[in-house]
């Protein structure tokens, strides 16, 4: 059983493209994030969603949009990509409270964009 | 200036011989979590430590949380190839849903 899942796990596109990312948990977690892993591994928070509602925005071009059409799902469309879009991007999901530290992170999609 | 210092960035040892990887900062953590990350794959969490002075085992690997819940470390016993991966340390300084990472350390692991 696949706890958190991530939609697709490799996306090639061209700058200027608009591309969609979606993710899906079954945990029956009620938050859900965005992180960008760059070429260095460093892993940082871009939003996170706590049923439905957005609770955490980084600084991140507004370009990106995330998306949770329920509790269960939280997608990442990118306009305009550009090549510094290029990263692997991480859904997460958690326990909202005590526990919410103890993320449970999808495959990733890696996005190069050319 | 990043919230959580790992040491080191990169560690190559061989098979059988231990390891310590350090996690350290200048703030106050109610919890702080450690993540192993393997290739291809998204971090998977191994521990948390909740308590100052706190240690936790998992098998070969030792978790130990500061006193005053500052730095974490992560000792690997008698390493073995299945224990290479990159080794993420995690925590919120605050009771917020934002959760920092370290830069990680890649661990190798020589037969």
């Amino acid at each position: 059983d696949t706890a958190v899942s991530q939609t697709p796990k490799y996306l090639v596109t061209q700058m200027g493209n608009d591309k969609s990312i979606k993710c899906e948990q079954n945990l029956g977690h009620d938050t859900m994030y965005w992180y960008k892993q760059d070429s260095k591994k460093f892993l940082k928070i871009m939003f996170s969603y706590n049923n439905k509602e957005l609770i955490i925005n980084e600084t991140v071009p507004n370009r990106f949009s995330p998306k949770s059409p329920d509790k269960a799902h939280l997608n990442l469309h990118i306009n305009s990509l550009e090549l510094g879009d290029s990263a692997v991007y991480f859904c997460a999901s958690s326990p909202t409270s005590g526990r919410r530290n103890e993320q449970f992170f999808g495959p990733g999609t890696r996005l190069t964009v050319l | 200036t990043q919230l959580l210092e790992q040491s080191p960035q990169f560690l190559s040892i061989q098979e059988g011989e231990n390891l310590t990887v350090y996690c350290n900062s200048s703030s106050v953590f109610s919890s702080l979590q450690w993540y192993r990350q393997e290739p291809g794959e998204g971090p998977v969490l191994l521990v948390t430590v909740v308590t100052g002075g706190e240690v936790k085992k998992l098998k070969r690997l030792t978790f130990q949380f500061g006193d005053a819940r500052k730095d974490s470390s992560l000792h690997i016993t008698a390493a073995q190839p299945g224990d290479t991966g990159l080794y993420l340390c995690a925590g919120a300084p605050s009771d917020d849903y934002k959760l920092s990472f370290g830069a990680g350390t890649t661990v190798t692991v020589r037969a």
